[in-house]
């Protein structure tokens, strides 16, 4: 399976501010999640970023919110913009596990540690 | 649109008993991918099984199996010979091939020594 990475672990922000969440993986994907863990609830995904073309985003998310970069078929970014307490939640990357273990591993998702992020 | 339903918040199991987890969902398509995964207070998501729609055989990984009734829509998992590292949320969670995983809102599963 794939090696994730996520900067930073954790981080404590003021509202209003924004903080760029970093995700590294040890091989090339097609594909990139994003998604958004509140507190003490399950993932809902944020958006998908493909390398080479615009992010596409769920319903209930917004390019101005949440600005994707994928520069790159190893490294993507998630910016939490304007923040407010609402965004306080663990966001994490993902990658489709097909892209590694082939047709034994299509459509399950391999996840990286998780950011947790507090608004105050 | 899909849904998946977990109807228990919370469970807890003594240390090597078994213990059920269930898991609901709903949609129109007939082939789809059901997986479980484990959440422990580091946070870490760790894929524990996966079941293919169209596979009549229930996926074993180990300790952990699955009852996957499709016609029903229901995908259970048992947990045989707990231990203390199981303790952990679990999620259900299915894939249409469309990219997308679809979370249940998980069960949080507590074992005792």
């Amino acid at each position: 399976s794939a090696v994730i990475s996520q900067k930073p672990s954790r981080d404590i922000c003021q509202r209003g501010t924004s903080l760029t969440i970093q995700c590294q993986v040890d091989s090339q994907v097609t594909m990139m999640f994003w998604y958004r863990q509140q507190p003490g609830q399950s993932l809902t995904l944020i958006a998908t970023a493909n390398q080479g073309s615009e992010a596409t985003y769920e319903s209930g998310f917004v390019i101005d919110k949440f600005p994707i970069s994928r520069p790159n078929l190893t490294f993507s970014t998630l910016t939490v913009s304007n923040m407010s307490p609402e965004d306080s939640s663990i966001y994490l990357c993902s990658v489709e596990g097909g892209e590694f273990g082939g047709s034994t591993s299509v459509y399950e998702q391999y996840f990286g540690p998780g950011t947790r992020l507090t608004v105050t | 649109a899909q849904t998946v339903t977990q109807s228990q918040p919370e469970m807890s199991v003594q240390e090597a008993e078994t213990v059920t987890l269930s898991c609901t969902y709903d949609t129109s398509e007939s082939d789809y991918y059901l997986f479980w995964y484990k959440q422990p207070p580091s946070r870490q998501m760790i894929l524990v099984i996966r079941q293919e729609a169209y596979k009549q055989q229930n996926a074993t990984e180990n300790r952990f199996s699955v009852n996957f009734q499709k016609a029903a829509k229901s995908f259970s998992l048992k947990i045989s010979d707990s231990q203390l590292g199981d303790a952990a949320m679990y999620f259900c969670a299915y894939n249409n091939q469309g990219g997308k995983l679809i979370f249940g809102q998980g069960t949080e599963l507590s074992v005792k020594p």
